[in-house]
C-alpha cells in the first residue's frame, strides 16, 4: 500500500515559474524524503527533512513539513524545463516496524520551455 | 563505482516463463532493496535485503517470485511461471549502512509480458 498520497497527480506550468507539489501521509514518521524521476529512469534523491524539522532548502527546493498534519510540500523556484518528471514523497514509517520507504503516487510535472 | 547497475533494461516475455533480474548496488552499501513500478504509480515495495540476509518481504512477493543476494553483494530477482500482471518496472535500490535511509537507485528492468 502506498504511504503518502501527493496532490495534485499532474502539474503543468510555464518556465520561471514556481510549482508546489504537496504530500500528505498516514503513520508517524523519523523523516521524510523527495526523489524525482524522469521518464522510463530510477529515481533521483533530491532532499530529505526529519520530522523535528520545519523546513529545509536545497538550492532552488523548499520544503516544508507539518507533523501534525502528516503532511509535506516542495516548491521548486524558477522552474526550468529540465525540472519536468515526476517527484515523489518517501516516508520511513517509524511505528510500522517497516524498514524500507513507502513511496506515494506522485505528481507529474511538465514545465514548458 | 558508478551507482547502482541493473540487468538487463528490458525484457520482453512470453507469459509462462521464467526472468531473472540482476542488480548490482554500490559496493560500500549494505541495504538493497527491490521495487515495482506501474505506470503513473509510485514504487511499491517487494523485498529488503541487509547483507545477505532478507529481512523483510512485502505481501505482493507471491511464492512465484524469490530474490536473493549471495555474499552480501549483488542480488538477483526470479519471477517464475510469468503472468501479465508482471508487467511493470522493477527498480533495485542500494543505501548505506549508517545514518537515515536514503535510497541510490538503478535504471530499472522493464519487463513485459506477452
Amino acid at each position: 500500500s502506498q504511504q503518502g498520497e501527493e496532490d495534485p497527480q499532474a502539474l503543468s506550468i510555464q518556465e520561471g515559474e514556481n510549482a508546489t507539489m504537496n504530500c500528505s501521509y498516514k503513520t508517524s514518521i523519523n523523516n521524510l524524503q523527495w526523489y524525482r524521476q524522469n521518464s522510463g529512469r530510477g529515481l533521483v534523491h533530491l532532499i530529505l527533512i526529519r520530522s523535528n524539522e520545519r523546513e529545509k532548502h536545497s538550492g532552488r527546493l523548499r520544503v516544508t513539513l507539518d507533523t501534525s498534519k502528516k503532511s509535506s510540500s516542495l516548491l521548486i523556484t524558477a522552474s526550468r524545463a529540465a525540472d519536468t518528471a515526476s517527484y515523489f514523497c518517501a516516508t520511513d514509517g517509524m511505528d510500522t516496524g517497516r524498514r524500507a520507504l513507502t513511496f506515494g503516487s506522485g505528481t507529474r510535472l511538465q514545465v514548458q520551455p | 563505482d558508478t551507482g547502482v547497475s541493473q540487468d538487463p533494461r528490458h525484457k520482453i516475455t512470453k507469459r509462462g516463463q521464467n526472468v531473472t533480474f540482476r542488480c548490482d548496488p554500490i559496493s560500500e552499501h549494505n541495504r538493497l532493496y527491490w521495487y515495482r513500478q506501474t505506470l503513473g504509480q509510485g514504487p511499491e515495495f517487494l523485498t529488503y535485503f541487509q547483507n545477505e540476509a532478507q529481512l523483510e518481504k512485502s505481501r505482493l512477493l507471491s511464492d512465484r517470485f524469490s530474490a536473493e543476494r549471495p555474499k552480501g553483494s549483488f542480488s538477483t530477482l526470479e519471477i517464475q511461471r510469468t503472468e501479465q500482471g508482471d508487467s511493470a518496472m522493477y527498480l533495485c535500490a542500494s543505501s548505506a549502512r549508517t545514518g537515515p535511509v536514503t535510497y541510490t537507485f538503478g535504471s530499472g528492468t522493464r519487463l513485459t509480458v506477452v
